[in-house]
């Protein structure tokens, strides 16, 4: 078991530019997640899934869009990139009625320029 | 919206020394959650807390969820160097028989000196 896999470890964008993050795992979890992390602020969600094909918002969805096709994967996408975002991104997974023990990534520490 | 009060934001101890830190919040949670955050790596929990009043031991760690609902602890006993991290505190509530989403504390940095 892998558990979370979050790709890239590390990334730099310009203002402007598109990118995905990548994230994956293979225990079968159908509810995960995407928090960032930023100084000071502790973990914030941005959006979630309970299962494939459904997705909603979290605390701070704006600037970010989600999707899931699949059990496995959750990609997080950053359409138009602002400083603001500039921040350690990871991902979790768990199963719905547990999401007390969420397996969390090891990040993805983006920075835009 | 929810909000958790973390405490104290950091901890610079001797190795040996006991360490406490707790979590306040406004709100009740079903649930307390105690994570360790490594540099470069997510967050590890370790420890859960179910039932208010609840005291959960984990060799040196020790939580307790406190009577009201709206707080918790964790205590660390004699410290050692890899005891070193962010510690987050979680809180969950439970909405419509469904377990909600995690509401995490702002951490506190904890550094040992040998």
């Amino acid at each position: 078991n892998a558990g979370v896999t979050q790709t890239p470890k590390f990334q730099v964008l310009k203002t402007g530019q598109s990118m995905t993050l990548q994230c994956a795992q293979d225990m079968n979890h159908e509810y995960m997640s995407w928090y960032r992390q930023d100084p000071g602020m502790g973990l914030r969600l941005i959006h979630y899934s309970v299962g494939a094909g459904i997705t909603d918002q979290g605390e701070v969805p704006n600037g970010y869009n989600v999707s899931r096709s699949t059990t496995e994967d959750f990609p997080l996408r950053l359409l138009s990139a602002a400083p603001s975002q500039t921040s350690v991104y990871f991902c979790a997974s768990s199963q719905p009625d547990e999401t007390d023990t969420q397996y969390f990534g090891p990040g993805t520490r983006l920075t835009v320029l | 919206g929810q909000q958790l009060n973390q405490s104290p934001q950091s901890m610079f101890i001797q190795e040996g020394e006991d360490v406490s830190m707790n979590c306040t919040s406004s709100s009740i949670f079903n649930t307390w959650l105690w994570y360790k955050q490594d540099p470069g790596e997510g967050p590890v929990l370790l420890i859960a807390l179910y039932k208010a009043g609840e005291l959960t031991s984990n060799g040196r760690l020790t939580a307790q969820f406190g009577i009201t609902r709206k707080d918790s602890f964790l205590n660390i006993s004699a410290s050692i160097p890899s005891d070193v991290g962010i510690y987050f505190c979680a809180g969950q509530t439970f909405y419509g028989g469904s377990q909600g989403n995690l509401i995490f504390g702002k951490g506190t940095k904890l550094s040992v000196k040998p």
